[in-house]
C-alpha cells in the first residue's frame, strides 16, 4: 500500500482567492489522480496528474480553474483558482497501488483537504 | 443515464442481519470493478475487488453480472462496525457511485 499525505487538511478561504493543495506519496507511483467530493455526493474525478506533461482533465474541469503540477513521481499539487462558495468540497489525492502494476484500478486515497469558501 | 448508480439508502439493519447492495454501470466495456468503504469524514478505502467469477472475503461476497451490467455486495452477519457508506467503482480511472449508507443497529 501507499502512504499519502495531503496538506492542508482543511482551510477556510475567501471568495476570489486561490488555494494550492499538496499531495506527497511515500513511494514512486505512475498514476496520480485528483478527486472532488462535494457535500452528500460521491467522488468526481477532476484530472489525472501526469509526470512531465500536462494533466488530463475530465469533462467539466479546466486547467485555468484547477491547475495541476506533477514535478516527479511522488508529488503533485492541485490549485483551486478564483474560488467561489460552489468550490467548497473535499479534495482528495489518490494513487494506484504501486505494487499492483499499472491499470489495476485499485486506488489509495489521501485523507483529503476540506475546503470551505466564504 | 449516469455511469454508475447505487441506491443511496440508508439501509438500517439489526446486528446479525444479511444485507445486499446493488450497483449498475452503463459502460458495457468496463473491465474493473470494486467496492470501497467510506466512514464518516474519512477517505474511501478499498473493501474488495470484484472478479468475474465472484469472490468472497470473510463475511463479504461480491458478484459481477456482465449481462445485466451490475455488481453486488453481500454482507452476512452484520456487525456494528460495518456501519459506513459503501461505494461501487468501475473502470480505470475509477468512476464512483454515490454510495449506499448502511447503519447496523444493536
Amino acid at each position: 500500500s501507499a502512504v499519502i499525505s495531503q496538506k492542508p487538511s482543511r482551510d477556510i478561504c475567501q471568495r476570489g482567492t486561490s488555494l494550492t493543495i499538496q499531495c506527497q506519496v511515500d513511494s514512486q507511483v505512475t498514476m496520480m489522480f485528483w478527486y472532488r467530493q462535494q457535500p452528500g455526493q460521491s467522488l468526481t474525478l477532476i484530472a489525472t496528474a501526469n509526470q512531465g506533461s500536462e494533466a488530463t482533465y475530465e469533462s467539466g474541469f479546466v486547467i485555468d480553474k484547477f491547475p495541476i503540477s506533477r514535478p516527479n513521481l511522488t508529488f503533485s499539487t492541485l490549485t483551486v483558482s478564483n474560488m467561489s462558495p460552489e468550490d467548497s468540497s473535499i479534495y482528495l489525492c489518490s494513487v494506484e497501488d504501486p505494487a499492483g502494476g499499472m491499470n489495476t484500478g485499485e486506488l489509495f486515497f489521501g485523507e483529503g483537504s476540506r475546503l470551505t469558501v466564504l | 443515464r449516469k455511469e454508475v448508480e447505487q441506491d443511496p439508502g440508508p439501509f438500517n439493519v439489526p446486528e446479525g442481519a444479511t444485507v445486499a447492495f446493488n450497483c449498475t454501470y452503463s459502460n458495457s466495456a468496463s473491465q474493473s470493478f470494486f467496492w470501497y468503504r467510506q466512514d464518516c469524514r474519512k477517505e474511501p478505502k478499498l473493501l474488495m475487488s470484484v472478479y468475474s467469477s465472484g469472490n468472497e472475503d470473510g463475511r463479504f461476497t461480491a458478484q459481477l453480472n456482465r449481462a445485466s451490467q451490475y455488481i453486488s455486495l453481500l454482507i452476512r452477519d452484520s456487525k456494528l462496525s460495518d456501519s459506513a457508506t459503501y461505494l461501487c467503482a468501475v473502470n480505470t480511472p475509477l468512476v464512483f457511485g454515490k454510495g449506499t449508507r448502511l447503519s447496523v443497529i444493536a
